[in-house]
């Protein structure tokens, strides 16, 4: 069954520190993964977008892995600040010339001062 | 901004009553998409329109028809809704419906969906 986890649901840390986001995914064939970012009352907005070649990419404090081994995917975010509170999202498309695509629950962060 | 507006942001009807969602972007892309995102769920694609064309409908009920005049314009017009219906409905854009790199989706912000 074609599925996207996301963990923890929910994460509470203080401004300043760092924090990683993980994303397991079962889909076949991957094409690639997507990781969002969404205020609250607005629409996502993309972060990061990884192919299979592609192990890390860097979004400012935002840095995205990939390991399609594993079909795991984190977003590590540094030195967060209070901006940082969103919920974020994962994605995957797969399948080829079909073209679909998951959605992850998404992990809700709140960055405290 | 991500250069797609929807209108209305909020709107509370009754299950008798007709209205519609409005969508537009100005990326001058030929894909445009509604999503639906209920709370603690994942986003759900109801509909994927390409070159006006739509290209998917993903077994969401008549009560909801979408309408895709021309590329920058996509409605989502509502009847007889029911109360499980309330949630935020999300328009996006992208380039083309392929799902490559190449593709990225920009999102609107939504309009926040009651049915009382």
């Amino acid at each position: 069954k074609n599925q996207v986890e996301q963990s923890p649901q929910s994460l509470i840390i203080l401004e300043g520190k760092n924090c990683t986001l993980q994303c397991n995914y079962t889909v076949s064939p991957f094409s690639n993964l997507r990781w969002y970012k969404q205020d609250t009352g607005r629409g996502p907005v993309s972060l990061t977008i990884m192919t299979f070649s592609e192990n890390t990419k860097s979004n400012g404090r935002y840095t995205a892995t990939l390991d399609a081994d594993t079909k795991q995917s984190s977003l590590h975010i540094t030195a967060s600040q209070l901006s940082d509170s969103a919920s974020y999202i994962c994605v995957v498309f797969y399948g080829g010339a079909t073209n679909k695509l998951i959605f992850g629950t998404g992990t809700l962060l709140a960055v405290q001062p | 901004e991500t250069g797609v507006t929807q209108t209305p942001r909020h709107l509370v009807m009754g299950m008798t009553n007709k209205k519609s969602l409005k969508c537009e972007q100005h990326l001058g892309h030929n894909a445009m998409y509604w999503y639906k995102q209920s709370a603690k769920k994942p986003l759900e694609l109801m509909f994927v329109y390409s070159l006006e064309e739509r290209v998917e409908n993903n077994s969401v009920p008549s009560r909801f028809s979408p309408e895709c005049p021309n590329s920058s314009h996509l409605f989502l017009h509502l009847h007889t809704l029911q109360p499980e219906d309330s949630a935020l409905y999300l328009c996006a854009s992208s380039q083309g419906t392929s799902g490559g790199a190449e593709n990225e989706q920009y999102f609107g912000p939504g309009t926040r969906l009651t049915v009382t």
